[in-house]
Parts: structure tokens; C-alpha cells; sequence
């Protein structure tokens, strides 16, 4: 059981836009703590896509973008392209388990 | 770059030692984490440890049984792992911690450990 929640899957046609929840609580995202994102595609290691909330690093596309609001954060995938089919996770801290910790993972599907 | 390499197929019980070398950057300035993926599952923190080794921290679901520790002077992580249980099957990944930020930035392609009688 993760601590933080995502859904389990999203669809959208190639170039619309997805957007993906994580949901935390008071002693991870409403603490304060960032929330990152990572890209994992089939079969491959995961891959920094967004940090501290909204930043992305080098060489990601500007497609991709991040906000946090309360215990919950999002990121939206904008012009979804068929590259973009990959499981999606959300990271934060958890000041209670002292601990690091991952959202469940969502799948991306581009239609 | 991180590389893993010592995974293996080994019976409940038994012990495991993974590696994770390092190359492109300073090791001794960064904190170092492993994460496991079990077989069509998410991801799962395991342990961290600091740049000079002094701070580690461990997942309940390990405590006691896995120990993280590096060697500065080789640009190597290890995670040894003892009493390994059948839930302790995943590919197990290295990763660099970004500074101050808890985010991981860099990730090997990871080493699959099995465990099963």
C-alpha cells in the first residue's frame, strides 16, 4: 500500500493533454515536503522528470509541468506524444515514517 | 553513470551482496539510495546513506536485515542483504540523491535479485 495515491491508468490522443494526481497527507505533501516525478518507460530505469514541485531538469520538454497544492500535487503532460506511453511516479518525504516515499504509479496510455 | 551488478537467484534465507559503481561525478559529495521494483509493481525506497557514510536509513520492510555502506575511495555503493525472504524478489536500482532536494537525478539500469526455494 503506497502512501501516496495515484491512478492506477490515464489515456488521452496524441495531442491532448493528461493531467495525474498524487495525493499525500499532513506528514508528507501538506508538510511541505517537494514532490518529484519520475518517467519510467518499458522496461527501463526511471528518470527525473520534474523536481521540487514544477522544475524540470535539462532536457526535459516543457510538455511536461508540475504544481502542488495542500496534500496533493499534479503533473500535466501537455501535446501528449506516443514517446509519452510510460508509468508515471510521484516522490516525496514523509516526516512521520521518516522515510522516503512513492505514489502507487500511473500508467500512461497515448490512444 | 551507475552501474549495478550482483544480483542473483538465491534461496529464502540466504544472503546477497549488490554494488553500484560510479562514474562522472564526485561520489563522496552525494547521499546514494536504493530502490527495488518488484516484478509489475511500483517503485519502493530501500535505504539511503550519506556522502561520508556516517547517516543510513533503512525501509521498515529491511531494518535489521539489509546494511548500506560505500567506499569512497571506489566510487562504490553496496547494499548487503541477509535473510532474504521471497518478497524481497525486484530489480534493485542505485541512485544519486539531488542535493538538499530528496530527489533522485540519476539511476542505474538496475540488477534483478531472486528470491526462491
Amino acid at each position: 500500500q503506497s502512501v501516496l495515491t495515484q491512478p492506477p491508468s490515464m489515456s488521452g490522443a496524441p495531442g491532448h493533454r493528461v493531467t495525474i494526481s498524487c495525493t499525500g497527507t499532513s506528514t508528507n505533501i501538506g508538510a511541505g515536503f517537494h514532490v518529484h516525478w519520475y518517467q519510467q518507460l518499458p522496461g527501463t530505469a526511471p528518470k527525473l522528470l520534474i523536481y521540487d514541485n514544477n522544475n524540470r531538469p535539462s532536457g526535459v520538454p516543457d510538455r511536461f509541468s508540475g504544481s502542488k497544492s495542500g496534500t496533493s500535487a499534479s503533473l500535466a503532460i501537455t501535446g501528449l506524444q506516443a514517446e509519452d506511453e510510460a508509468d508515471y511516479y510521484c516522490q516525496s518525504y514523509d516526516s512521520r515514517l521518516n522515510i522516503y516515499v512513492f505514489g502507487s504509479g500511473t500508467k500512461v496510455t497515448v490512444l | 553513470q551507475l552501474l549495478e551488478s550482483g544480483g542473483n537467484l538465491v534461496q529464502p534465507g540466504g544472503s546477497l551482496r549488490l554494488s553500484c559503481e560510479v562514474s562522472g561525478f564526485t561520489f563522496s559529495k552525494y547521499a546514494m539510495n536504493w530502490v527495488r521494483q518488484a516484478p509489475g509493481k511500483g517503485l519502493e525506497w530501500v535505504s539511503v546513506i550519506s556522502g561520508d557514510g556516517a547517516r543510513r536509513y533503512y525501509a521498515e520492510s529491511v531494518k535489521d536485515r539489509f546494511t548500506i555502506s560505500r567506499d569512497n575511495s571506489k566510487s562504490t555503493l553496496y547494499l548487503q542483504m541477509n535473510n532474504l525472504r521471497v518478497e524481497d524478489t525486484a530489480v534493485y536500482y542505485c541512485a544519486k540523491e539531488m542535493p538538499a532536494r530528496r530527489a533522485f537525478d540519476s539511476w542505474g539500469q538496475g540488477t534483478v535479485v531472486t528470491v526462491s526455494s
